[in-house]
């Protein structure tokens, strides 16, 4: 099986602008969630969608939005880029989204 | 408020020694609890967890412990290799749906395992 694929790897933005990071699950996993991870806070949950509805919500402004498509394929957007946005940004699959997360190798956004 | 606790942001350990990696949960609802590796520029594979219904689970050289009325689970490497290196994080999630669902993330120990 495939893993779970991100794109891009890494990724250059300035201030105000807005990106949009993809995810591409394992076959036949339907959850999909995204995480932000920076040096001092870790790991910080920012949604998961499950058959193409978001199920889940972390505490991030509504600049960070996702959606999932039929396929399970997700995007993540964020509007207005902040110089604190820079981090790795993960995206993990799993069947049902309860247990088993695979993550993928994340996209390194970086807001200058 | 951090519900899951990693205290040790580093660890440092001789090869072939045991290297004992802590986590602290406050929320009692949690009855699932995972760790995860992560080398640097990579996502995090999973490693091994635990159900609350159990207090040991092993699977080769790692071993996880969980203590309930502690509120404390601890990751056991037995014996620890170079290759060991890498930042280890601690996850916990309860079982009901809705938010309970979603995984709480320590901020991770970083272990240097010394030839």
């Amino acid at each position: 099986k495939a893993g779970v694929t991100q794109t891009p790897r890494y990724l250059i933005k300035t201030r105000g602008q807005q990106v949009t990071l993809s995810c591409s699950p394992i076959s036949g996993h339907r959850s999909v969630s995204w995480y932000q991870q920076t040096p001092g806070q870790g790991l910080q949950f920012l949604f998961e969608y499950f058959s193409e509805t978001q199920r889940n919500k972390g505490n991030f402004p509504g600049r960070f939005s996702g959606r999932q498509f039929s396929n399970s394929r997700s995007e993540m957007n964020v509007s207005t880029l902040e110089l604190g946005d820079s981090a790795l940004y993960l995206c993990a699959s799993s069947e049902q989204g309860t247990r088993g997360y695979t993550f993928g190798s994340g996209t390194r956004l970086t807001v200058v | 408020d951090q519900q899951v606790k990693q205290n040790s942001p580093s660890l440092s350990v001789q090869e072939g020694r045991i290297s004992i990696l802590n986590c602290d949960y406050t929320n009692s609802m949690f009855d699932y609890f995972l760790w995860y590796k992560k080398y640097p520029a990579e996502g995090p594979t999973f490693l091994i967890s635990i159900s609350s219904i159990k207090d040991k689970n092993e699977d080769g050289r790692f071993t996880v412990f969980l203590n309930k009325s502690a509120k404390h689970l601890s990751l056991h490497i037995v014996p620890s290799q170079p290759g060991d290196s890498a930042v280890y994080f601690c996850a916990a999630s309860g079982n009901n749906a809705g938010n309970n669902r979603k995984l709480i993330w320590g901020l991770g120990t970083s272990l240097a395992v010394n030839p």
